[in-house]
């Protein structure tokens, strides 16, 4: 079976520092992991995925994520935090069809001006 | 990346009237589309998968016969809330995918039952 957890519920950073957000997954074989993004009253959107090769993943809005095999991990981050990234963000796991996917319960990140 | 629109994006209706929300992938075709329910401050919930030109497949707990689900097209997917109440006000996500691995959302439906 798949789950997700992420590690905070609240993350709050001053702008200009970086961000983490952490986020730990369970799978029975190779994940495909996903981060989402949602401001509010908004739909959800990609902002990076991970299926196979480089284990260092580039996203938009200048986020990465690295998949860890060994610690079962796949966190979000970004050098420097902008007021616009203020959000609620979501890591995700798929199933081997891909028609199934499991989210995690959300953190929400604050930007302090 | 793919665009999915929902429509409409908010909605109030009266108590034991009937809503209908539409899902449509506007440039690829959605073989799959799957309908979430999100409430304040928490994380999707999966109401049901769709496939187009079957019958929907719901989550346990979700009233197949309060949620109707529709999936008549690879572009066009719709979800009917019969006989609002306002326990049933929400924010109501789609989201939509094709040949590539992950899902793409539409934009969600505020819906206020009074």
């Amino acid at each position: 079976a798949q789950s997700v957890t992420q590690l905070d519920s609240h993350v709050s950073v001053s702008e200009g520092t970086p961000v983490l957000l952490r986020c730990n997954y369970s799978s029975s074989y190779s994940p495909s992991l996903f981060w989402y993004v949602q401001h509010p009253n908004k739909g959800l959107q990609l902002l990076l995925k991970y299926t196979t090769g480089a284990t260092l993943v580039k996203g938009i809005n200048g986020f990465e994520a690295e998949f860890k095999k060994s610690e079962t991990s796949f966190h979000l981050t970004k050098p420097s935090a902008h007021m616009s990234d203020a959000a609620e963000y979501f890591c995700v796991v798929s199933d081997q069809s891909g028609n199934q996917f499991y989210f995690g319960t959300g953190t929400s990140l604050t930007v302090i001006p | 990346g793919a665009v999915v629109s929902q429509h409409p994006s908010r909605v109030i209706c009266k108590s034991g009237t009937s809503v209908k929300i539409e899902c449509r992938s506007l440039d690829f075709q959605a073989t799959t589309m799957f309908w979430y329910r999100q409430f304040p401050k928490k994380s999707l919930m999966l109401m049901a998968t769709s496939n187009e030109g079957s019958k929907a497949t719901y989550e346990q707990g979700v009233e197949k016969d309060k949620f109707l689900i529709n999936h008549a097209s690879l572009t066009l997917s719709t979800l009917t809330v019969t006989s609002a109440h306002p326990e049933d006000s929400s924010f109501y996500i789609c989201s939509a995918r094709g040949i590539w691995t992950e899902a793409f959302f539409g934009q969600g439906t505020r819906l206020t039952v009074v």
